[in-house]
């Protein structure tokens, strides 16, 4: 079936290590997406990418880089300067022309 | 894209209809008015969108007012399953130049269906 596939769904990580979230969708779409949401919050733009080896910063892109080398393909790295990266992660997805977004089912990412 | 306002929670009698608003009081005329709703600890659903027409589907009706200043989603027989977190967001459809598909989501209304 087609969607979009997170990994992994939890995941810990010490203070001053990276980590990096995979995204993988077989929709064919052009656009992909990184939210960040905090309890209570709602969705927060990291990253977004239009088209293959393109992406711009959202609202919140401090401390995170992405790559977009293949079309399936968006992993978020969750770098040490990301002062509070204990989150919930989504990853999303469009086609390029129409704006409904599929989500992933979200990475939960917990700094100890 | 617009900022829409929302209220931050709503109650709803299980069978009967959840009418949900949303303000989007500064929409331009190319713009879309989505809503999505999100169950704890998963990903977003899309459930439907409309530019200036009512809209419905399997899932739920779109009111847009005349002026699309405001908007309001209808479940019309809620259920328990219903309940959730629902976002209002609105954006441009298609590409119109860097930063287009750079979608904002707010705090949206908690749902919550009564038994």
């Amino acid at each position: 079936d087609g969607g979009i596939t997170q990994s992994p769904k939890y995941l810990f990580r010490k203070e001053g290590q990276n980590v990096t979230l995979s995204c993988e969708q077989n929709l064919n779409h052009d656009a992909m997406y990184w939210y960040r949401q905090d309890p209570g919050q709602g969705l927060r733009l990291i990253y977004y990418s239009q088209i293959v080896n393109d992406f711009q910063k959202g609202d919140i892109a401090e401390g995170y880089s992405v790559s977009r080398e293949k079309k399936e393909s968006f992993p978020l790295t969750v770098t040490s300067a990301q002062k509070n990266p204990t989150a919930f992660y989504l990853c999303a997805s469009s086609i390029r022309e129409f704006g409904e977004l599929f989500f992933g089912e979200g990475s939960r990412l917990t700094v100890l | 894209d617009a900022k829409t306002t929302q209220p931050p929670s709503m109650d709803c009698a299980e069978g009967r209809a959840a009418n949900l608003p949303c303000n989007h009081s500064t929409i331009s005329g190319n713009e879309y008015v989505y809503w999505y709703r999100q169950i704890h600890s998963q990903g977003p659903q899309y459930i439907i969108h409309g530019l200036k027409n009512n809209e419905t589907n399997e899932m739920a009706s779109l009111i847009i007012t005349e002026d699309r200043k405001s908007s309001t989603l209808i479940l019309p027989h809620a259920t328990l399953r219903d309940t959730a977190v629902y976002y209002c967001i609105v954006r441009v459809e298609g590409y119109s130049g860097a930063g287009s598909y750079q979608l904002t989501f707010g705090k949206g209304t908690k749902l919550s269906v009564i038994p």
